[in-house]
């Protein structure tokens, strides 16, 4: 049974341009979390979804920042018009569908925006 | 804002029992305390979590105060590979379901 995979590892960007971050859910596992950590400090959660549904988005900034869990395919985190802040690790968890299950997390994607 | 609160940093050598604390005075009767770990920026790792009772799996076990305000991480024959940041975490079970991260232990193994 596969992990939960993150891709790409490693993004990088320039000020201004989009980056989307993708992440594939262990098999069978229908909830999907996402946290940010920036550099030196520890993990902040950002949103949390279920297929098709955004259930809980308090940590998102409000601006530049969505999520999406579609019925078919990969959670994708985007970033748009991203700026220096956003350098970080992101990190991807999913647990399986009821409530107070164990969250795995991914090995993470690497943001750098020159 | 985290509910526990753990020591920066621990030393432990190679092949002895780490024992990680953790201080969850706050901690009400539907919580849970998880832990998990980060080896060198890599994506935490869940290691076990309880309620009241004692806890053991093949990684480690899990000890609870009788009135649950503390609890202690057990690893009983650290390795190097062991080396980390331990995380404490408190989570409730009425539909948050979160995860807090604080500052947590940074745990080295000493060979």
């Amino acid at each position: 049974n596969a992990g939960v995979m993150q891709n790409p590892r490693h993004l990088v960007r320039r000020r201004g341009q989009e980056a989307r971050l993708r992440c594939s859910p262990m098999k069978g596992h229908s909830h999907v979390y996402w946290y940010r950590q920036l550099p030196e400090e520890g993990l902040k959660f950002m949103v949390y979804l279920q297929k098709e549904n955004i259930i809980d988005e308090s940590g998102m900034p409000k601006e530049r920042f969505s999520a999406e869990f579609p019925k078919e395919g990969p959670s994708i985190l985007r970033i748009q018009q991203v700026v220096r802040g956003d350098s970080a690790a992101y990190f991807c968890a999913s647990s399986p569908s009821q409530m107070m299950d164990t969250q795995y997390f991914g090995p993470g994607t690497r943001l750098t925006v020159l | 804002d985290a509910k526990t609160t753990q020591p920066p940093s621990m030393d432990c050598a190679e092949g002895r029992a780490a024992n990680l604390p953790c201080n969850h005075s706050t901690i009400s009767g539907n919580e849970y305390v998880y832990w998990y770990r980060q080896i060198h920026s890599q994506g935490p790792q869940y290691i076990i979590h309880g309620l009241k009772n004692n806890e053991t799996n093949e990684m480690a076990s899990l000890i609870i105060t009788e009135d649950r305000k503390s609890s202690t991480l057990i690893l009983p024959h650290a390795t190097l590979r062991d080396t980390a940041v331990y995380y404490c975490i408190v989570r409730d079970n009425f539909g948050n379901e979160k995860l807090t991260f604080g500052t947590g232990t940074r745990l080295t193994i000493i060979p």
